[in-house]
């Protein structure tokens, strides 16, 4: 069950913030995070968890909305090394293989 | 900490060719996964080991495609014969202990392989 991530690509100017969105059709366990830059491996960024408290890294947030059944990363005051393709893995519950976004690709210019 | 390490970085092949990938996943890790991410994608999922044991081969093409982990440590994927379509970038990625929910499932990936099949 392939979760949905919005928007598909955001431009951005330094400093400027960001949203980006994963739902799922499914009650979901777990969100991870992951960036992907170009020619690289998806590198982990943070984990949310059922129950569990809202993370960062660096001046990057998500919260998990278990009601919605939807993660948000938040990327604040953004800096040029953010760009890339930020990709959410959902976990389900007895099912705990991630399944993959389409991802968001997210361009921040000088 | 070493990553996970895979080769060739790239390949390109023609179609009805065979190819093969390599994989050494993280020491210590239990769990190592192969994913196929075609272009403007996400990862999708190709298999999973826990150890050396097959845990999820369901999204694995199994006319054409093959993997195995000996030992439990290093692992090699093949397609034999290629098609256009399996042009893609084909991820490793290990984990400590996969099946189990939440921050045991973190996974850590390699660079990938870029095949490209003319």
């Amino acid at each position: 069950q392939q979760p949905v991530q919005s928007p598909q690509a955001v431009i951005l100017r330094e400093g400027e913030d960001a949203v980006i969105n994963c739902s799922s059709s499914k009650a979901l366990y777990s969100v991870h995070w992951y960036r992907q830059k170009h020619g690289e491996a998806p590198v982990f960024l943070m984990i949310l968890l059922k129950g569990g408290e809202q993370m960062r890294h660096e001046k990057i947030s998500a919260s998990f909305n278990e009601k919605k059944q939807q993660s948000s990363l938040y990327l604040t005051a953004s800096q040029l090394s953010y760009s890339g393709t930020y990709f959410c893995g959902t976990e389900y519950r007895n099912d705990y293989k991630l399944s993959f976004g389409a991802g968001t690709t997210v361009t921040v210019r000088a | 900490e070493a990553g996970v390490a895979q080769s060739p970085r790239y390949k390109i092949i023609e179609k009805r060719q065979s190819v093969a990938f390599w994989c050494n996943p993280i020491s210590g890790h239990a769990t190592l996964y192969w994913y196929q991410q075609i272009l403007g994608q996400g990862p999708k999922l190709l298999i999973q080991f826990q150890n050396n044991g097959v845990v999820d081969d369901s999204q694995l093409p199994k006319d054409r495609f093959s993997a195995e982990r000996l030992k439990g440590v290093d692992s090699t994927l093949k397609i034999q014969p290629a098609k256009l379509e399996d042009s893609a970038v084909y991820l490793c990625a290990s984990s400590l202990v996969g099946g189990k929910p939440g921050a045991k499932n973190i996974q850590y990936f390699g660079a990938g392989t870029r095949l490209s099949v003319l």
